[in-house]
C-alpha cells in the first residue's frame, strides 16, 4: 500500500496570510497513462462529507476559489491556501489514486489564529 | 450534476450487519466506479472498497476482506454496501464515492453506531 503522509497535523494562521501543507507518498504516483500525477487534495467541513479541491497535483477542480493551488512532483506534494478567509477553517486530505487500495494522508486541521 | 443520496443512520448491536444504500443520478451510472470511505469519529478517511456497475466487478481492502459486500441494482442506479459481524470500531461515518479517477462526488454520510 502507498503510505500518504502529511505535514503538519495542524496549523494555525491569520486571515489573509498563506498557509501550506505537505504530503508525502511512498511511491511515486506518476501515471504515464494519464502523465499526471494520480494525487488529490480535498478539504473537509465540519459535519460534511470532503470536497475535491486539486486533481492531478495541481489542476483546480471548477468552481474553487484561485487562493488553493498545488504543486510538486514525484512523491512530494504541497497545497497552498494564499489570502486564507474564515471559510477555509477545515480539515485537508491528500489522496492518491495511482494504486488500490486508495489511501489518504492523515490529513491537516487549518484554524485561524 | 451526479448526485449520491445515502440512507439514514443505523443503531446496531455488536455481530449484527449493517446495508448502506447509494442512490445515485445525473450522470450514467454503468460508466463510473463506485467506492465506500468511512471515517471514525474524529478519524481519518479509510477506503474500503468499490464496484464498477458495467459488469459487477468489485475490490475490496484487505482489511474488509471477507466482512464487507458491496453490490448494484443497475435498474434503480443504486449501490449497497453491507458490513457484516459489526464491532464498536465500526462506528463511522460510511460514504459513498462516484470516482472519475479522483473522488469527484461524495454521498452525504451514514452514520452507523454499534454498541450494546
Amino acid at each position: 500500500d502507498i503510505v500518504m503522509t502529511q505535514s503538519p497535523d495542524s496549523l494555525a494562521v491569520s486571515l489573509g496570510a498563506r498557509a501550506t501543507i505537505h504530503c508525502k507518498s511512498s511511491q511515486n504516483v506518476f501515471h504515464s497513462s494519464t502523465s499526471t500525477h494520480h494525487l488529490a487534495w480535498y478539504q473537509q467541513k465540519a459535519g460534511q462529507p470532503p470536497k475535491v479541491l486539486i486533481y492531478g497535483a495541481s489542476t483546480r477542480e471548477s468552481g474553487v476559489p484561485d487562493r488553493f493551488s498545488g504543486s510538486g512532483s514525484g512523491t512530494d506534494f504541497s497545497l497552498t491556501i494564499t489570502n486564507v478567509q474564515a471559510e477555509d477553517v477545515s480539515v485537508y486530505y491528500c489522496q492518491q489514486y495511482y494504486s488500490l487500495p486508495r489511501t489518504f494522508g492523515q490529513g491537516t486541521k487549518v484554524e485561524i489564529k | 450534476q451526479p448526485q449520491l443520496e445515502q440512507s439514514g443512520a443505523e443503531m446496531k448491536k455488536p455481530g449484527a450487519s449493517v446495508k448502506v444504500s447509494c442512490k445515485t443520478s445525473g450522470y450514467t451510472f454503468s460508466d463510473y466506479y463506485l467506492h465506500w470511505v468511512r471515517q471514525a469519529p474524529g478519524q481519518g478517511l479509510e477506503y474500503m472498497g468499490w464496484i464498477f456497475p458495467k459488469d459487477g466487478g468489485t475490490h475490496y481492502a484487505q482489511k474488509f476482506r471477507g466482512r464487507v459486500t458491496i453490490t448494484k441494482d443497475a435498474s434503480i442506479t443504486t449501490a449497497y454496501m453491507e458490513l457484516t459481524s459489526l464491532r464498536s470500531d465500526d462506528t463511522a461515518v460510511y460514504y459513498c464515492v462516484r470516482e472519475n479517477y479522483y473522488y469527484a462526488d461524495w454521498g452525504q454520510g451514514a452514520l452507523v453506531t454499534v454498541s450494546s
